[in-house]
C-alpha cells in the first residue's frame, strides 16, 4: 500500500527555521496537505493544496513541493509551534487518502 | 461558524457493531465532500473514508473495506459510520472533516475537523 514518508522528530530553537519533509512516489501528481495537531486537539489544516496557507495561519508557515517531496516550513519557530505536524495526499488512483507517520516538532 | 460535532463512540466488543454520527453547520453541507479519519491512541492519524457531496460516490480503506459503511443525509446535515466485525485495531477517535471538492476530486485534505469521538473495541 502506498506510504508517505516523514521524519519522527524535528527540533529547533526558536526564532530559527523548521523544515519538515513528507516523501511519496504520487507526490509529483498529488497535491499535498499538512496539518497541526496539539496534544488532545484534533488536526488543525496550515497548508492546503502544496503552497496554500488558510485564512488565520501565520505567515511564517509555507509549504512547497518538488518531485517526491514536499517540505513545511515555519520561518521563526515559536513555541506554540511545538506539536505534531502530519502530511496528506492520495496514491495515484486519488481514490485512497493516506497521511505521513508524522512529526513531533520540539520548539526549545 | 463551521460546526462539525462527532457521537457515538462507545465501548464495545470485538465482533460488534457501533454507528457514529457527525452533525455538521454553518456551511453549505452538500458542496463538501466528508471524510473519517482515525487515531488510535498515542499513534497517528489514518484515513478511513470519505463521501462525496450527493452520497453517490465512496472510498475507504484497504483495512476497513467490507466493515464500514459511510453514508450521509443532506437533509438533517449529517454524516454516518456504520462499523461492523470490529476488532481490536479499531480502537480509535474517529474525526468526522469536511473536504472541499475540486474539478470532482472527493478526496482532498479536510479543512475543518471536529472534535472526535472515542471508540474502543475490548472485551
Amino acid at each position: 500500500s502506498y506510504e508517505l514518508t516523514q521524519p519522527p522528530s524535528v527540533s529547533v530553537s526558536p526564532g530559527q527555521t523548521a523544515r519538515i519533509t513528507c516523501s511519496g512516489e504520487a507526490l509529483p501528481k498529488k497535491y499535498v496537505y499538512w496539518y497541526h495537531q496539539r496534544s488532545g486537539q484534533a488536526p488543525v489544516l496550515v497548508i492546503y493544496d502544496d503552497d496554500k496557507r488558510p485564512s488565520g495561519i501565520p505567515e511564517r508557515f509555507s509549504g512547497s513541493s518538488a518531485g517526491t517531496k514536499a517540505t513545511l516550513t515555519i520561518s521563526g519557530a515559536q513555541v506554540e509551534d511545538e506539536g505534531d505536524y502530519y502530511c496528506y495526499s492520495t496514491d495515484s488512483s486519488g481514490n485512497r487518502g493516506v497521511f505521513g507517520g508524522g512529526t513531533k516538532l520540539t520548539v526549545l | 461558524e463551521v460546526q462539525l460535532v462527532e457521537s457515538g463512540g462507545n465501548l464495545v466488543q470485538p465482533g460488534g457493531s457501533l454507528r457514529l454520527s457527525c452533525a455538521a453547520s454553518g456551511f453549505t453541507f452538500n458542496n463538501y465532500a466528508m471524510s473519517w479519519v482515525r487515531q488510535a491512541p498515542g499513534k497517528g492519524l489514518q484515513w478511513v473514508s470519505v463521501i462525496s457531496g450527493g452520497g453517490a460516490i465512496s472510498y475507504y480503506a484497504d483495512s476497513v473495506k467490507g466493515r464500514f459503511t459511510i453514508s450521509r443525509d443532506n437533509s438533517k446535515n449529517m454524516v454516518f459510520l456504520e462499523m461492523n466485525s470490529l476488532r481490536g485495531e479499531d480502537t480509535a477517535i474517529y474525526y468526522c472533516a469536511r473536504a472541499p471538492i475540486l474539478r470532482g476530486i472527493i478526496t482532498r485534505g479536510g479543512d475543518f475537523w471536529g472534535p472526535g469521538t472515542l471508540v474502543a473495541v475490548s472485551s
